[in-house]
């Protein structure tokens, strides 16, 4: 029930196309899902985040789009390029007074590679 | 600088050998947290502290311990490392305002191994 299924593993895009990454859940007391992105070295940083009371939120090229009712949700980089290339995680963490109030919960990754 | 530090950044050891990894912080943050992270799994968690004193379980906690003595340091102790503790650790911290968490700010990571 605390799982987050994200897909795909990786991915291939050329300069200035769209990245769409996805990610599934099962837990519907889930209430904040950042996505983070981390370079080779690094630490993942947050790179937007959304709370289920919008269906999207939009942040220079990156966007989420949040579907509550599919208990699904999107990274859409748009115009990718060359230094977008990282690894990509999705998250989801549990509201205040939950009993896993601290937990997060993260998906294997996907690993992006944006092609000049 | 606000940030997030860990040490050693990177450890080899052996088998039983017990060990600590510091992670330090500071930016006030009541919340801290460690992860895991090995290739094809992700960020899993180990252990979470939502302040002083409070600490609770994360969802890989076996062969670890942690303790929060103090708000900016949160030590993840291996009494008795095993080779399938060699991973990628991650230490992280947050603001805990009003019971809501922001933004986990994440440490440049401690590389293990253990032989």
């Amino acid at each position: 029930q605390q799982q987050v299924k994200q897909s795909p593993q990786s991915l291939i895009v050329q300069k200035g196309g769209i990245s769409i990454i996805n990610c599934a859940y099962e837990n519907t007391a889930f209430d904040y899902f950042p996505w983070y992105q981390q370079f080779p070295g690094k630490g993942p940083a947050l790179l937007i985040a959304i709370r289920p009371d919008v269906s999207e939120k939009k942040e220079g090229r990156f966007t989420i789009s949040f579907n509550k009712s599919a208990k699904q949700f999107s990274l859409h980089i748009m115009d990718s390029q060359p230094g977008d290339s990282a690894t990509y995680f999705c998250a989801a963490s549990n509201p205040p007074l939950n009993t896993n109030a601290g937990k997060s919960t993260f998906g294997d990754g996907t690993t992006l590679t944006v092609k000049p | 600088e606000a940030q997030v530090t860990q040490n050693p950044r990177y450890l080899i050891t052996v088998t039983g050998k017990k060990l600590t990894v510091t992670c330090s912080q500071n930016m006030n943050h009541e919340y801290m947290s460690w992860y895991r992270q090995d290739p094809g799994l992700g960020l899993r968690q180990i252990y979470y502290s939502m302040n002083v004193e409070v600490t609770d379980k994360g969802d890989v906690p076996e062969g670890y311990k942690v303790s929060r003595k103090e708000k900016r340091n949160f030590p993840l102790i291996l009494e008795s490392p095993s080779p399938n503790q060699t991973s990628l650790y991650f230490c992280a911290s947050s603001l805990y305002t009003g019971g809501w968490r922001e933004t986990q700010y994440f440490g440049p990571g401690t590389r293990l191994l253990v032989l």
